[in-house]
């Protein structure tokens, strides 16, 4: 069974910081990886999806890596700014027909102005 | 970009009452989910669907029901309400290998 890993669970820098995090999965029979951001009392917005062909998608001050060999996907912000304060969660995404997301719990950024 | 509208995004219901959760997605996507989210337990699966009236239950199944008759709606029933399933339900529908999955804003329910 799939297992999908994000440590720290919580972390706080100061503005303006490139920061890194981390997502490991146990299975790398996966199809895609796909980050997500949430805000409080609010639902998933998509932020990168990186298929299986891929090994990095970018999307402005975000540039998300996946590596399947070693399980391991990360998400890179730039210049981080306090409006990026939301908790990040990663899913890994199987192959197969009926292809059921596996969510990590999410690391819950604080970016200090 | 795939929309995934929830109908409400606050609900109060009481103990016993029969709730209607409804999903609708504005693209011709098979896989539709639902999932409940709680506080330090992180994002469960209850029901996913994967075509019209095909189902397939998920974690934690026990006192839900889904329907989907059309392709773009897909219902989260619960039979019985009872406190504690007071939670946030989130929906989310996508085709994984090219779009990947998008979710709706989520239904706050509070059960009474």
């Amino acid at each position: 069974k799939q297992e999908v890993t994000q440590i720290p669970a919580a972390l706080s820098v100061p503005e303006g910081e490139n920061l890194v995090l981390n997502c490991s999965f146990t299975d790398s029979a996966i199809y895609n990886l796909q980050w997500f951001r949430q805000d409080p009392g609010k639902g998933l917005t998509s932020l990168l999806l990186i298929q299986s062909s891929q090994r990095e998608q970018t999307s402005g001050r975000l540039n998300a890596s996946l590596d399947k060999s070693s399980g391991r996907s990360t998400l890179y912000i730039a210049a981080s700014q306090p409006g990026d304060s939301a908790t990040y969660l990663c899913a890994a995404i199987p192959t197969g027909a009926n292809s059921k997301l596996t969510f990590g719990k999410g690391i819950t950024l604080s970016v200090r102005p | 970009d795939v929309k995934v509208t929830q109908s409400s995004r606050y609900l109060v219901k009481r103990t016993g009452e029969k709730v209607f959760l409804e999903c609708v997605q504005d693209m011709d996507h098979e896989n539709m989910f639902w999932y409940r989210q709680d506080p330090g337990l992180g994002l469960r699966l209850i029901y996913f669907s994967y075509d019209v009236k095909m189902k397939e239950k998920g974690d934690i199944p026990e006192g839900y029901s889904v329907s989907r008759e059309k392709k773009e709606r897909f219902s989260l029933i619960l039979e019985s309400a009872s406190t504690n399933q007071t939670s946030m339900y989130l929906c989310a529908g996508g085709r994984p290998f090219k779009y990947g999955y998008t979710f709706g804003s989520g239904t706050r329910l509070t059960v009474v």
